[in-house]
């Protein structure tokens, strides 16, 4: 298995409060990516990062914000809990030859009361 | 959306039959990927097919892609419990972007 971790790897939270999840890899990869995963929509893609302090917004931005002040770690921030965002939460990283495949981490489930 | 739709979206079967999705979707695209997601777990990476490409086998996965109708198939043949899974289709599309666009998957359930 690519070598990522997340943590936490269960989170209950309340509405209103920050919460900030992590990512590390040791594949030194440069591609970091943030997916949330809920029932009936797949994966979608919150923010990404293609390089030490470069990101890129994805397709469900709103709410969120990401740090990557180090190859290895990507920073997932909700500045302020909302119930919506109760979800299932992936890291992914890709790069090397194969750049186009994704490693999946292991997925941190969030509950906002 | 560029969203891949993955059809079915729940499959049963039995041991040792052969299950097949499709994955269509709406443009052109560089390479479509299928993933694996085991209950619980991330997803994995199965098989990359390439838009110049049409067959491509790893093991007992074999998968299609009919660029001229936007579609692609996954077969898995002589199923087991094991393969029990999600499994979704991941679409490239050209133009400078490299990530993956994910669609909602098709639930496998493979009866030992």
């Amino acid at each position: 298995d690519a070598g990522i971790t997340q943590s936490p790897r269960h989170k209950v939270t309340e509405t209103g409060t920050p919460v900030t999840l992590r990512c590390h890899q040791t594949e030194n990869h440069r591609y970091m990516y943030w997916y949330r995963q809920d029932p009936g929509h797949g994966l979608r893609l919150i923010h990404y990062s293609y390089g030490v302090k470069d990101t890129d917004k994805g397709e469900v931005s709103d709410g969120y914000s990401v740090s990557r002040s180090k190859t290895e770690d990507f920073l997932l921030t909700l500045e302020s809990a909302t119930s919506s965002q109760t979800s299932v939460y992936f890291c992914a990283i890709s790069g090397g030859e194969n750049y186009n495949e994704q490693f999946f981490g292991p997925g941190t489930r969030l509950t906002v009361l | 959306s560029q969203q891949g739709e993955e059809d079915p979206q729940a499959l049963s079967i039995q041991e040792g039959e052969n299950a097949t999705m499709n994955c269509s979707y709406k443009t052109s695209i560089n390479n479509l990927q299928w993933y694996r997601q085991n209950s619980g777990r991330g997803l994995v990476h199965l098989i990359l097919i390439r838009s110049n490409e049409r067959e491509k086998h790893s093991g007992r996965l074999r998968v299609t892609l009919d660029t001229s109708k936007k579609s692609s198939s996954l077969l898995i043949t002589a199923s087991r419990a094991a393969d029990t899974a999600s499994y979704f289709c991941a679409t490239v599309y050209p133009g400078g972007s490299y990530i993956p666009t994910f669609g909602r998957g098709t639930s496998l359930i493979v009866h030992p």
